[in-house]
């Protein structure tokens, strides 16, 4: 069974440009939720895609967007990122959408924005 | 929606003694409760989690409680070890599983 796995590991971009992390879910998991975590704080939801759909969203503005693929991989995309946008992104990988279900952490994307 | 505390945000114990961490949340309609613990650059680890027709739940030297009357659970670590060191984040998630919302995390530090 394959873990979740995240990329790249490491970023850095500067104020205003465009960002585009990758998430492989885990083997069987159908439903992918990505995740702001700044420093110092717990992860932050930014929204979630069950079968190639979004299934919730968090506070987060439009310009962070996402996108999920018939194999349940998905991307977090940011445009137009501003400083506050630098923080740890997680995906965690669940095998249920639609229901309260367990969900598995990738090792996260370090975006600094500068 | 749904809003999680979470307490003490730093707590040291010594090697052997237990631990205790407290979450309380708002929303009636979570009904799913995990427990992560993330070490320093690492990515968030199920320890365990309870469900809202459980009160309490135990694995090894780790058990959490779960209050559904006066939204609270709690995570206990018993006989600590150096090892248990880490942050410790709760969260909630309601029926339709689509927001899991974090406490802010609380950093144990076990002493040898």
């Amino acid at each position: 069974e394959t873990g979740v796995t995240q990329s790249p590991t490491h970023l850095i971009k500067t104020r205003g440009q465009q960002v585009t992390l990758r998430c492989s879910s885990q083997s069987g998991h159908n439903t992918v939720s990505w995740y702001q975590q700044a420093l110092g704080q717990g992860p932050q939801f930014i929204f979630q895609y069950y079968r190639e759909e979004e299934n919730g969203r968090g506070n987060f503005p439009p310009r962070f967007s996402g996108l999920q693929f018939p194999n349940y991989s998905s991307e977090l995309n940011v445009n137009a990122l501003e400083l506050d946008d630098s923080a740890l992104y997680l995906c965690a990988s669940s095998p249920r959408g639609g229901v309260a279900d367990t969900q598995y952490f990738g090792p996260g994307t370090r975006l600094t924005v500068l | 929606g749904e809003n999680v505390e979470q307490h003490p945000s730093t707590l040291s114990v010594q090697e052997g003694d237990s631990a205790v961490i407290k979450c309380t949340y708002s929303d009636s309609a979570s009904n799913y409760f995990p427990w992560y613990k993330q070490e320093l650059g690492k990515r968030p680890q199920l320890i365990i989690d309870i469900r809202s027709n459980v009160g309490e739940k135990k694995d090894q030297r780790i058990a959490v409680t779960l209050n559904k009357t006066a939204k609270h659970f709690s995570l206990h670590i018993t006989e600590t070890q150096p090892e248990d060191s880490a942050v410790y984040f709760c969260a909630a998630i309601n029926n339709y599983g689509q927001n899991f919302v974090f406490g802010p995390g609380t950093r144990l530090s076990v002493l040898p």
